[in-house]
């Protein structure tokens, strides 16, 4: 009952590396989330799919880019890192259809991203 | 704007105690969830509601669509409820994207 899987926990870049955080889910839903979440504020969308083959741009898509490699698996890059991405980053999934959010979102465990 | 306001920010109780964490939110919704974060980060859904009241075990949450508030009550509360609450809601006209909460942060001690 894996739910959703994001790799890597933890990981430190350096200034202008790249980098390309991982998550994929098992539950068969379209829509898949990337948010970041900074002390004093709220979970941030970065970018979201709401279906294979399908990408849109959140609230803080700024340095990022995503793919949406099949139904399972949307990754997230960083292609020059910068302190202000240091952050915990988020992929989430929830059920749906026709349009209408069926249930309770499902999140990752977290990457906790330093950029030094 | 459309805004998600929480209440209070921080909260310190005695085990045993009734908690209430508010959330408003500034235009009409579709559907509001409730979630719940560990220390150490994990995310859980708790409830997502659009009317009326659902309940879990020692979890209450409740919604006024005409106040645009919604309560999340925790009954007989226990340390192991030491978490932060988020608040997040769909904004009717938008797309399937959820506005969050800064987070309710409580803290229950034995």
């Amino acid at each position: 009952n894996a739910g959703v899987t994001q790799t890597p926990k933890f990981q430190v870049l350096k200034t202008g590396q790249s980098m390309t955080l991982q998550c994929a889910q098992d539950m068969n839903h379209n829509s898949m989330y990337w948010y970041r979440q900074d002390p004093g504020m709220g979970l941030r969308l970065i970018y979201y799919s709401a279906s294979e083959g399908t990408t849109d741009k959140g609230e803080v898509p700024n340095g990022y880019n995503v793919s949406r490699l099949n139904k399972r698996e949307f990754s997230l890059r960083l292609e020059s890192a910068a302190p202000s991405q240091t952050s915990v980053y988020f992929c989430a999934t929830h059920g749906d259809a026709a349009g209408r959010v069926l249930d309770g979102y499902t999140f990752g465990s977290g990457t906790r991203l330093t950029v030094v | 704007k459309n805004e998600v306001e929480q209440s209070p920010q921080n909260l310190t109780a005695q085990e045993g105690e009734f908690i209430t964490i508010n959330c408003s939110y500034s235009v009409g919704i579709s559907a509001l969830h409730w979630l719940q974060q560990h220390p150490g980060g994990g995310i859980v859904s708790l409830f997502m509601l659009s009317s009326g009241k659902k309940k879990h075990g020692r979890l209450i949450a409740t919604i006024n669509i005409q106040e645009k508030h919604s309560s999340l009550h925790i009954t007989a509360s226990h340390p192991r409820d030491s978490a932060v609450y988020i608040c997040a809601v769909y904004f009717q006209g938008g797309s399937e994207k959820l506005v969050f909460g800064k987070g309710t942060k409580l803290t229950v001690n034995p």
